[in-house]
């Protein structure tokens, strides 16, 4: 299958900092990838879409100006934490599709574990 | 939107044994249904899949069922090994959404006893 690399996998930080989570895609060309975040022993909660290119949409309730997603390029999108506090500690996990296979194989990379102290 | 439901939260099988993990979903119009396996601390990863064309679908010890119009689909994991401890997400997808995002089920916790 396709590999969807994401780094770190996981990062420690003090409260007030920000933090870039790097999601790539490395052997096809994404021009659309999705973040999502998990909490301990919960299921994945969609935080956003992110379209190369253009602005990413955000679902409801996840405050845009707190997660920066910047898709500049066709196999890379980057999610940013600003001013991260410690309700923000969680996995947090990208994931991308093969272009022109709509509605099918989403392919996740391995996942960053935020901690913020 | 669509609803995912997820039974059990935990599974507990003796090595050898099947598994068998249920989903419901809620939007008729969804057609296409895969299974993730996550493993502790790693993104999840796609184990089998299923579009609402087919009733059935096998890959060696995995297996997955769709049941239209009762809106349910269940995997089905034989002969159980181990390594097939994790937790596994069902997931539905509805032409209808915008980018055809994913809705996953609650996970199921699966241990296999030794």
């Amino acid at each position: 299958g396709a590999v969807v690399s994401q780094h770190p996998s996981w990062v420690i930080c003090k409260s007030g900092t920000s933090v870039k989570i790097e999601c790539r895609s490395l052997d096809f060309q994404a021009t659309t990838m999705f973040w999502y975040r998990q909490f301990p022993k919960q299921s994945l909660m969609l935080m956003a879409t992110s379209n190369e290119g253009s602005k990413a949409t955000y679902e409801q309730g996840v405050e845009k100006d707190k997660f920066l997603i910047n898709h500049a390029s066709l196999t890379l999108s980057t999610l940013t934490v600003t001013s991260a506090h410690p309700e923000d500690s969680s996995f947090y996990i990208c994931s991308a599709r093969i272009p022109r296979q709509s509605n099918e194989k989403l392919f996740f990379g391995s996942g960053t574990q935020l901690s913020v102290l | 939107g669509e609803n995912v439901e997820q039974h059990p939260s935990t599974l507990s099988v003796q090595e050898g044994d099947s598994a068998v993990i249920k989903c419901t979903y809620s939007d008729s119009a969804s057609n296409y249904f895969p299974w993730y396996k996550q493993e502790l601390g790693k993104g999840p990863q796609l184990i089998i899949d299923i579009r609402s064309n087919v009733g059935e679908k096998k890959d060696q010890r995995i297996a997955v069922t769709l049941n239209k119009t009762a809106k349910h689909f269940s995997l089905h994991i034989t002969e159980t090994q181990p390594e097939d401890s994790a937790v596994y997400f069902c997931a539905a997808s509805s032409p209808n959404l915008v980018n055809e995002k994913l809705t996953f089920g609650t996970g199921t916790r699966l241990t296999i006893i030794p």
